[in-house]
């Protein structure tokens, strides 16, 4: 158990519908990311929040949105859900302390996206 | 862009037997973080190994060893005494730590498969 939560499990949807995500962090970690891996494209990076403000941002579509709330959960809303959004939603958090120069990424367990 | 690069999509291994991932990857920058990632059918993310670029000395953990070639770009990693636990999928990521962001670009994977 890396201590990192997510909800749902699992998650089934119809095209067109919106869902939220949440997730969260291990105790003391400032920072969460979204991961998503699908068949075609693999295991990409989303977006990246460190106490509550954005921090890095990396493929995440126009329709995809993220935010951390002060109690440091995180939740990703998918929007206009498309077949091609199906996917495993992973959250991972870490220190970012910046006393060190790399802090270790703790992966959830992930959310199943299921469009139908 | 950070690219990551696993040219083995399948492999399979006897158990108890040893075996060599590839990954190479492609970056401009002189400090990075590399690590290897598996993913058993629970789907959870495990980090294996991580070795960091400034390091001469390949990292190892217990029966998981690498051999990073700096110059080559090149992080293959290296299971001996194969158990049928490590029949997974094995993801090689890559990490810079400039900007404030320490986000993963992962390869496509390779699976493994240990036959008893």
């Amino acid at each position: 158990d890396s201590g990192v939560t997510q909800t749902p499990k699992h998650l089934i949807t119809a095209t067109g519908q919106r869902v939220t995500l949440r997730c969260s962090p291990r105790s003391g970690d400032l920072s969460v990311y979204w991961y998503q891996q699908s068949l075609d494209q693999g295991l990409q990076f989303l977006i990246q929040y460190y106490n509550g403000e954005e921090r890095a941002k990396g493929n995440i579509l126009e329709r995809f949105s993220a935010q951390q709330f002060p109690d440091l959960h995180s939740e990703l809303n998918l929007s206009s859900l498309e077949l091609g959004d199906s996917a495993l939603y992973f959250c991972a958090s870490s220190v970012s302390s910046g006393l060190a120069p790399y802090n270790e990424q703790f992966f959830g367990p992930g959310t199943r996206l299921t469009v139908l | 862009a950070q690219t990551v690069t696993q040219s083995q999509p399948e492999m399979s291994v006897q158990e108890a037997e040893t075996v060599t991932l590839s990954c190479t990857y492609d970056t401009s920058e002189n400090n990075y973080y590399l690590f290897w990632y598996k993913q058993p059918p629970s789907r959870q993310m495990i980090l294996v190994i991580r070795q960091e670029a400034y390091k001469q000395q390949n990292a190892t953990e217990n029966r998981f060893s690498v051999n990073f070639q700096k110059a080559a770009k090149s992080f293959s990693l290296k299971i001996s005494d194969s158990q049928l636990g490590d029949t997974a999928m094995y993801f090689c990521a890559f990490a810079e730590t400039q900007g404030g962001s320490e986000k993963l670009v992962f390869g496509k994977g390779t699976k493994l498969t240990v036959n008893p």
